[in-house]
């Protein structure tokens, strides 16, 4: 496909489990965001990669949240020890570089 | 930090009236400043953006301003169609990162035929 893929689409764990997100970004967009999304908010911004390196990760919330992109592509999002505040969307988004961001499905995550 | 406010949360308007969302932002550096439409179960989508060199923008429907000066930017969209509800989201830059957005809390938008 041509758009942003994220998988899986749901997600549902117990509270003190590790999960892991992936995103497969647009073909040749050098930049790649996650944000997350809680129940009727706007998304809120956690990551950015710009090639391998994270450029920002002001975002994430605490340490339990870390973000990789290994080859410059695809990108794992990881949390450890999930807690039931953690459940929400959460939105990948690539753009080229100061361009338009073009956001994926998102991944659903239920903490029980 | 950069906080942007979003008004209304919900708006019902009839089909072929006009539609006008509003946000004010407080950073005095943001420079870029999009709308998202966002349909259930599906990642937001750009329906236009703005730039701070710019005071108003226009595709088709679907028009932006930008106050720098007041920090408040809207959305206007005319003869409105059922295809336009869904949730609306403005957001502003963080800094010089046009990718690193805070967003607002979204408008409801309900077109009834």
């Amino acid at each position: 496909g041509a758009g942003v893929s994220q998988t899986p689409s749901n997600k549902v764990t117990e509270k003190g489990k590790y999960v892991e997100l992936r995103c497969d970004p647009i073909s040749g967009h050098t930049a790649l965001y996650w944000y997350r999304q809680s129940l009727g908010q706007g998304p809120e911004f956690l990551i950015y990669f710009q090639g391998t390196g994270a450029a920002d990760d002001s975002g994430l919330p605490n340490d339990r949240f870390f973000a990789v992109r290994p080859e410059g592509s695809v990108s794992t999002l990881k949390i450890q020890r999930t807690e039931r505040g953690d459940s929400a969307v959460y939105l990948c988004a690539s753009s080229l570089t100061g361009g338009e961001l073009f956001f994926g499905e998102g991944s659903r995550l239920t903490v029980l | 930090g950069e906080n942007v406010e979003q008004h209304p949360s919900t708006l019902s308007v009839q089909e072929g009236d006009s539609a006008v969302i509003k946000c004010t932002y407080s950073d005095s550096a943001s420079n870029y400043f999009p709308w998202y439409k966002q349909e259930l179960g599906k990642g937001p989508q750009l329906i236009i953006d703005i730039r701070s060199n710019v005071g108003e923008k226009k595709d088709q429907r679907i028009a932006v301003t930008l106050n720098k000066t007041a920090k408040h930017f809207s959305l206007h969209i005319t003869e409105t169609q059922p295809e336009d509800s869904a949730v609306y989201f403005c957001a502003a830059s963080i800094g010089d990162s046009w990718g690193k957005l805070q967003f607002g809390a979204g408008t409801q938008v309900v077109v009834t035929p």
